[in-house]
């Protein structure tokens, strides 16, 4: 049974960066035909996809065009987790993020339990 | 840029059978997913690759995915179906979701 448990902090400076982690039980990060996923939340956007990481041989990412001047996604495998980053954040990024899992580039199977963000100015 | 519309809301007696339409671009040429999010937790899937349910989702949820349209289906709605249900598809490597229906069991 696959495991994602999210931590980070809840409350972010207006212009400074937002980092979270993922942590991954039951799978490994490096896994050749999983992908590991970053969405948010929000009474304004909806569910929005934010990006992902996967390992084929090389690592690689895609990111939503919304985002993609400010994010990163980076997997530790030493840890078995992967993190976000978002840089020069503003109300517009308060919201709930969640991680999750794909399979094959299909179904968003598993995920994170949401961690809330609120960017204070 | 590639767009999923859903229905705001969608209302159902007890007993009787829910549509939740998700419309898009040629989306049966695409698979399209479903989630399902109660108040305060994560998304659940619910459907996969148009039709098939993960294990541990009863059989009243079924999907259908043809033309601009796909669709999901709850038969026998009870009231703990009541959550907001989301479409999701994917189009050139990226994620895209639907808006999210509202669906009320009255």
């Amino acid at each position: 049974q696959v495991q994602l448990q999210q931590s980070g902090p809840g409350l972010v400076k207006a212009s400074q960066t937002l980092s979270l982690t993922c942590a991954i039980s039951g799978d490994s990060v490096s896994s050749k035909s999983a992908a590991w996923n970053w969405i948010r939340q929000s009474p304004s956007r909806g569910l929005e996809w934010l990006g992902r990481t996967y390992y084929r041989s090389r690592w690689y990412d895609d990111y939503a065009e919304s985002v993609k001047s400010r994010i990163t996604i980076r997997a530790d495998t030493s840890k078995n987790q992967f993190s976000l980053q978002l840089n020069s954040v503003s109300s517009d990024d308060t919201a709930v993020y969640f991680c999750a899992r794909d399979v094959g580039g299909m179904e968003l199977d598993y995920w994170g339990q949401g961690t809330r963000v609120n960017v204070s100015s | 840029s590639y767009e999923l519309t859903q229905p705001p809301s969608v209302s159902v007696s007890p007993g009787q059978t829910a549509s939740i339409t998700c419309s898009g671009n040629r989306l049966g040429d695409k698979h399209a997913y479903w989630y399902q999010q109660r108040p305060g937790q994560s998304p659940v899937l619910v459907i996969y690759q148009n039709t098939k349910r993960p294990s541990g989702i009863p059989e009243r949820f079924s999907g259908s995915n043809s033309g601009n349209t796909a669709t999901l289906s709850i038969s026998e709605t009870q009231a703990m179906d009541e959550a907001d249900y989301y479409c999701q598809a994917w189009e050139s490597s990226t994620v895209i979701f639907g808006g999210g229906t509202k669906l009320t069991v009255l």
